[in-house]
């Protein structure tokens, strides 16, 4: 199935500062999807992004879709606390497999 | 509520037990999944039911054994386990099998193997 890779493993983020993870596959992506898992919790889709170079915002959350959709970013801006958790892409193969990254685990330091 | 609830929450289990994970989700969905989550590993995804048929058994070891009564059910039942297999399993269901669901997560059942 499809591999993706997400970097970096652990991000620790003064509260307040920007931060952006990386998600990246070898192959071209159908679409992508973030989860968050919060600690002790489980995964909660976030989003879903599908065309080639497409941008969406939560509130402080910014998806993007590489250009060749073989990647896929995801920026905080101005973390708080309740950013805490761990972040995953997920990527569909080319049947129904979704297929999950490592993901980045968030610590915030107040 | 996630609409996906798993039951029982936590799990410790000898080497010689047998025991089952329930999951029953609400949400008159068609696919349902179960993964397991170690610590430092990707959720990996362990089998895969539509229309309680099996569609995918990522070469999972026989002491795990699935079962999907219908379509709002899904069990996991567990024999002469290791202490390798403690770990989060969560249950997830999402519409169908096609590119772009949604899978929606339960909490998942902690297991401890001992």
């Amino acid at each position: 199935g499809q591999q993706v890779m997400q970097i970096p493993q652990y991000q620790h983020v003064q509260e307040g500062e920007d931060f952006t993870t990386y998600c990246n596959s070898s192959t071209t992506l159908s679409n992508i999807q973030w989860y968050k898992q919060r600690p002790g919790g489980h995964p909660v889709f976030l989003i879903q992004l599908v065309k080639s170079g497409e941008v969406k915002k939560q509130k402080r959350l910014t998806f993007q879709f590489g250009e060749a959709k073989k990647n896929s970013s995801l920026h905080i801006t101005a973390t708080q606390t309740t950013d805490v958790g761990t972040y995953f892409c997920a990527a569909l193969s080319n049947d129904y497999k979704l297929s999950f990254g490592a993901g980045t685990t968030v610590t915030v330091r107040a | 509520e996630t609409g996906v609830t798993q039951t029982p929450r936590h799990l410790v289990m000898g080497m010689t037990n047998k025991k089952s994970l329930k999951c029953e989700q609400h949400l008159g969905h068609n696919a349902m999944y179960w993964y397991k989550q170690s610590a430092k590993k990707p959720l990996e995804l362990m089998f895969v039911y539509s229309l309680e048929e099996r569609v995918e058994n990522n070469s999972v070891p026989s002491r795990f054994s699935p079962e999907c009564p219908n379509s709002s059910h899904l069990f996991l039942h567990l024999h002469t386990l290791q202490p390798e297999d403690s770990a989060l399993y969560l249950c997830a269901s999402s519409q169908d099998l096609t590119s772009g669901n949604t899978i929606y997560f339960g909490e998942g059942s902690w297991l401890t193997v001992v």
